[in-house]
Parts: structure tokens; sequence; C-alpha cells
């Protein structure tokens, strides 16, 4: 069974700080990696990658992907308290139509 | 544009009772429908997936079973709740085959007492 890791499980950090949170996934067929921010309910779309060190950023977050190491990172910077969420990682496979998730990591950032 | 609809936001059902969560989408035809569970603290586990009316693919051996009676409507359903069905459900829909990322309903959160 492909597995999707995500580290830390949890962090708690505030505000100003720069956070990194790592994905790193098991698979054959790979067709993308894919980001969201889950606060309370359903999850919404960050990024998604298909492309080995290319760099996506949207405001202070960034994401890039390592298709030789088979992991990402999602990057944070100058956090605020709204970016406080689970953070979770998927990834999709060519040849089926699911994505496997990863357990997400729980970001709190206080004031 | 694309919408979903999942219903209800929150159940609160006692075991071995019956469940029927709905999940529908509006503004696509012949979307992949997935239905997903999420423990606390715990990541997305796929539950169901479905390709076309009438066809659902079981990822994991459970006490829930799902139908695709209409294109767009995809129900997850139990005979009788346990304890362990307790968890936040999302349903989610995507085009084609669904690895370029799915959009997630706002899901319900059900709990077994």
């Amino acid at each position: 069974e492909d597995k999707v890791v995500q580290s830390p499980l949890s962090l708690v950090v505030h505000e100003g700080d720069t956070v990194t949170l790592n994905c790193s996934y098991e698979v054959t067929n790979f067709r993308s990696l894919l980001w969201y921010k889950q606060e309370k309910k359903a999850p919404t779309f960050l990024f998604m990658l298909t492309s080995s060190g290319i760099e996506k950023k949207s405001g202070r977050l960034s994401s890039i992907l390592d298709k030789k190491e088979l992991f990402s990172i999602l990057n944070i910077t100058a956090t605020q308290t709204g970016d406080s969420a689970v953070y979770l990682c998927a990834r999709g496979s060519s040849n089926t139509g699911k994505l496997i998730f990863g357990q997400g990591t729980t970001l709190q950032v206080k004031p | 544009s694309q919408t979903i609809h999942q219903w209800p936001a929150t159940l609160v059902q006692p075991v071995g009772s019956p469940l029927s969560l709905e999940c529908t989408v509006e503004g696509t035809s012949n979307p992949n429908l997935y239905w997903y569970r999420q423990a606390a603290g715990r990541g997305l586990q796929l539950l169901f997936y479905s390709v076309g009316i009438g066809q659902i693919s079981s990822e994991v051996p459970q006490n829930l079973s799902a139908s695709r009676p209409q294109d767009r409507q995809f129900i997850l359903s139990s005979k009788k709740l346990l304890l362990s069905d307790s968890g936040f459900y999302l349903c989610a829909w995507s085009v084609d085959t669904g690895s370029y990322g799915y959009t997630f309903g706002s899901g319900t959160r059900l709990t077994v007492v």
C-alpha cells in the first residue's frame, strides 16, 4: 500500500516565525503531490506539484517537490494566527483516480 | 460553476441505528465521487470511490456501504452503526482521474453513542 508520511505531526510557533512542513511518499505511478489546508471543515486546496524543483508560491506560502528523494515541503513565512490549521499532503497516482493522504500536520500559531 | 453539497453537517446516532449521508454535485456531469473518513487527529482515509452510476469501489473492509443512484449523487450508508464509525465524513468530486485534486464538501461530523 502506498504511504504518505507527514512530519512533524504537530507544531506550535509564534506569530512571525517561519515553518517548514514535510511530506514523504512511497509510490510508483506518481502523478501529483498536493497540499491542502483544513481549518474546521473541508480541506481547501493550496498547491499541486508535478515537477521536481519548481517552487510554487502563494503569498507567504510556498512549496516544492523532489521526485528523486520522494518528498515535498510546504513553507510558511511570517506566520499569522490565521495560519493555524491542519495541513494535509496527498499524492495522486497516474493509474488510479485516488488521492492518498498523509496523517496531517497540526499547526498552531500563537499571538 | 461547480458546487458540492453534503448533509447533514452533524449527526448523533445510537449504536445499531442505520445511517444515510448524502452528497450531490452541481454544475458538472460524470464526476468521479469519493467518500473519505477522518478520525480525530488523523488524516483522510479513502472509503469508497465511484467513476460512474452504479460503479462503486471499496477501499477498506468495514461496516459501511456506498451507492450512486444518479450521476451526481453519492450516498454513504450503514445498516447498523458501530462506535468505531464515529468520525468526520467528507465527500469529494473530481474530473477525470482525480490525480490533479479534488473539491471537498463541507463534511458530516458523526458521533455514534
